[in-house]
């Protein structure tokens, strides 16, 4: 079952503007992933944060977790055109060898 | 080049035909993982395997069989394609677990009619 929600489904803004898209998850973790997707090709790792940390930044990125709230936002500032992209996080479980990922935020930043 | 290699791209099949996607690793990775993803459903996990010879069940595995007799690679097989089986299809591999980092590879896109 997937255990990753993210909302919004689809979001678009203009160049420049933040981008904030927010993933929820059922059960305990001891990390979450961030990956993106250009159109119909495969997944890169962006960003994993771990359970005993609540945020985390790399270049325009910044993740936070909320293990209380079982959420995670991944916030990308200043975007890009070349941002355009779907967005999905990705949560282990069944002893850290199962992966869920969640059903994706498609981006779409309008130069 | 680290990579992850998928064949064939692209496969349109019939049904019931018996067909085998390739996926092959070059980081000496432990843990390998073949997903499908289908619109609005993002990606479901179909198994995964931990080292040579271990092999597990993702959350959607009926239909599909997998092998890992070396550690590089890790082929999905259809015994029996189906209809309900087009999808857009991933392999992966990490590191460690599947907890860790994962290297995904272009996707295999499977039509069966």
């Amino acid at each position: 079952s997937q255990q990753g929600e993210e909302d919004p489904q689809a979001l678009s803004i203009q160049e420049g503007e933040n981008a904030t898209m927010n993933c929820s998850y059922k059960t305990s973790i001891n990390n979450l992933q961030w990956y993106r997707q250009n159109s119909g090709r495969g997944l890169v790792h962006l960003i994993l944060i771990r359970s005993n940390e609540r945020e985390k930044h790399s270049g325009r990125l910044r993740v936070t977790l909320d293990t209380s709230k079982k959420s995670s936002s991944l916030l990308i500032t200043a975007s890009r055109a070349a941002d355009t992209a779907s967005y999905f996080c990705a949560t282990p479980s069944g002893g850290y060898q199962k992966v869920t990922f969640g059903t994706g935020t498609k981006l779409q930043v309008i130069p | 080049e680290a990579q992850v290699t998928q064949n064939p791209r692209y496969l349109i099949t019939v049904t019931g035909k018996k067909l085998t996607v390739t996926c092959s690793q070059n980081m000496n990775h432990e843990y390998m993982s073949w997903y499908r993803q289908d619109p609005g459903l993002g990606l479901r996990q179909i198994y995964y395997s931990m080292n040579v010879e271990v092999t597990d069940k993702g959350d959607v595995p009926e239909g599909y069989k997998v092998s890992r007799k070396e550690k590089r690679n890790f082929p999905l097989i259809l015994e029996s394609p189906s209809p309900n089986q087009t999808s857009l299809y991933f392999c992966a591999s990490s590191l460690g677990t599947g907890a860790g980092e994962q290297y995904f590879g272009p996707g295999t896109r499977l039509t069966v009619t």
